[in-house]
């Protein structure tokens, strides 16, 4: 199984930039780097992935380190509404038909 | 545009009975994956559909099985179900070229 390692939970401050970290270290080259979050009741939402090149969108950004072995997900402006649990995970990039493997995410808590 | 639509969105069977649970796909999508979620644990993969056909199975037991039809909704069977069955499960839609999924919101089943 493809694996990642993630922090359990973590705060932050409404308003402040969130950043999620995760450790991806035997990446293969073909594999892409994908965020998905749950907010609670509700199915996994996708919010962005990347190759080996920083990625951005109207929700996050994704930092890949040059070695790929890690990358950070950033909320720039964290809402009580980013409350959720993020998941990182790899996912090999040949078909749009391959299974997603979720570990255990980070429970990120958005204070007021 | 409506998104992945599930049902029942809650339901509660005793041991040993069979359920089905439904899914109908995003507009567009031709591809169904079906996920187990366990109170506190990330999403499992049991398995996917497309062209009406099982195309990845993921660690779970013949006691779940599916079925795609042609308009590619797609329907989940659990037989003898055993307490252990009790989750939340989760359909996820995507086209073949796209790398994203697209989750419902889930079936709850208790199982008693």
């Amino acid at each position: 199984d493809a694996k990642t390692t993630q922090p359990t939970s973590m705060d932050c401050a409404e308003g402040r930039a969130a950043n999620l970290p995760c450790n991806h270290s035997t990446i293969s080259g073909n594999e892409y780097v994908y965020w998905y979050r749950q907010i609670h009741s509700q199915g996994p939402q996708y919010i962005i992935h990347g190759l080996k090149n920083n990625e951005t969108n109207e929700m996050a950004s994704l930092i890949i380190t040059e070695d790929r072995k890690s990358s950070t997900l950033i909320l720039p402006h964290a809402t009580l509404r980013d409350t959720a649990v993020y998941y990182c995970m790899r996912r090999r990039g040949d078909t749009g038909r391959r299974a997603l493997t979720f570990g255990s995410g980070t429970r990120l808590q958005v204070q007021p | 545009d409506a998104g992945v639509t599930q049902s029942p969105t809650h339901l509660i069977k005793t041991r040993g009975q069979q359920v089905t649970l439904r899914c109908s796909p995003k507009s567009g999508h031709d591809t169904v994956s079906w996920y187990q979620q366990a109170l506190g644990q990330g999403p499992q993969f049991i398995f996917q559909y497309y062209e009406e056909e099982e195309r990845q199975r993921g660690n779970f037991p013949d006691r779940f099985s599916g079925h795609q039809f042609p308009n590619y909704s797609s329907e989940l069977n659990v037989n003898a179900l055993l307490l252990g069955d009790s989750a939340l499960y989760l359909c996820a839609s995507s086209p073949s070229w796209d790398l994203g999924y697209t989750f419902g919101s889930g079936t709850r089943l208790t199982v008693v």
